[in-house]
């Protein structure tokens, strides 16, 4: 069974279009993550919600938005897509207490803007 | 800044010899967590030491935490080629609030 799945794995879209990302897991956590990973596997925290609650909001442009409808889900939608957005972004989940548990990733999705 | 940062950024080694990655951070820790990406995959959780411990192992893995030199390494011992991965550090900064991971260490390990 997988523990935290994403879809799609792959998304080539043009710039300026709008785009979503959904990340559901089984594990029955309350904490939920998307990460960016850069082409230098730089990995960056961007979202971080608790029980549906956005607790973690970093600097990222105001175009990506995240959507919890149930704990067991979090969504990223994308809009006005721009090349630079193009990376691997991770959905992650743990449990409570953020930073003092391990965190389980899912497979990740490339996307690529033309 | 990153908050934790690897080195060697790449490390070559053949089967069977020893692996030792490093990782440097600047701020006080509650923990400290090693990650390993294998190519195209999602990271996996590898091990977790808390900053009142000085080692920790697992199977082949071996990592030390030295929160005076706010560093940590780790060590996998007779490495295979199914150990060719990315292995990043991660360190809960921000006073515990968020992980922040490090760059990664790209480890090849030739049969």
């Amino acid at each position: 069974d997988t523990a935290v799945s994403q879809t799609p794995k792959y998304l080539v879209t043009q710039m300026g279009n709008d785009k979503s990302i959904k990340c559901e897991q089984n594990l029955g956590h309350d904490t939920m993550y998307w990460y960016k990973q850069d082409s230098k596997k730089f990995l960056k925290i961007m979202f971080s919600y608790n029980n549906k609650e956005l607790i973690i909001n970093e600097t990222v442009p105001n175009r990506f938005s995240p959507k919890s409808p149930d704990k067991a889900h979090l969504n990223l939608h994308i809009n006005s897509l721009e090349l630079g957005d193009s990376a691997v972004y991770f959905c992650a989940s743990s449990k409570p207490g953020l930073a003092s548990h391990e965190q389980y990733f899912g497979p990740g999705t490339r996307l690529t803007v033309t | 800044s990153q908050q934790g940062e690897e080195d060697p950024q790449a490390l070559s080694i053949q089967e069977g010899e020893n692996a030792t990655m490093n990782c440097s951070y600047k701020t006080s820790i509650n923990n400290l967590q090693w990650y390993r990406q294998n190519s195209g995959r999602g990271l996996v959780h590898l091990i977790l030491i808390r900053s009142n411990e000085r080692e920790k192992h697992s199977g082949r893995l071996r990592v030390t935490l030295d929160t005076s030199k706010k560093s940590s390494s780790l060590l996998i011992t007779a490495s295979r080629a199914a150990d060719t991965a990315s292995y990043f550090c991660a360190t809960d900064g921000d006073g515990g609030f968020k992980t922040i991971f490090g760059a990664g260490t790209r480890l090849f390990v030739k049969a």
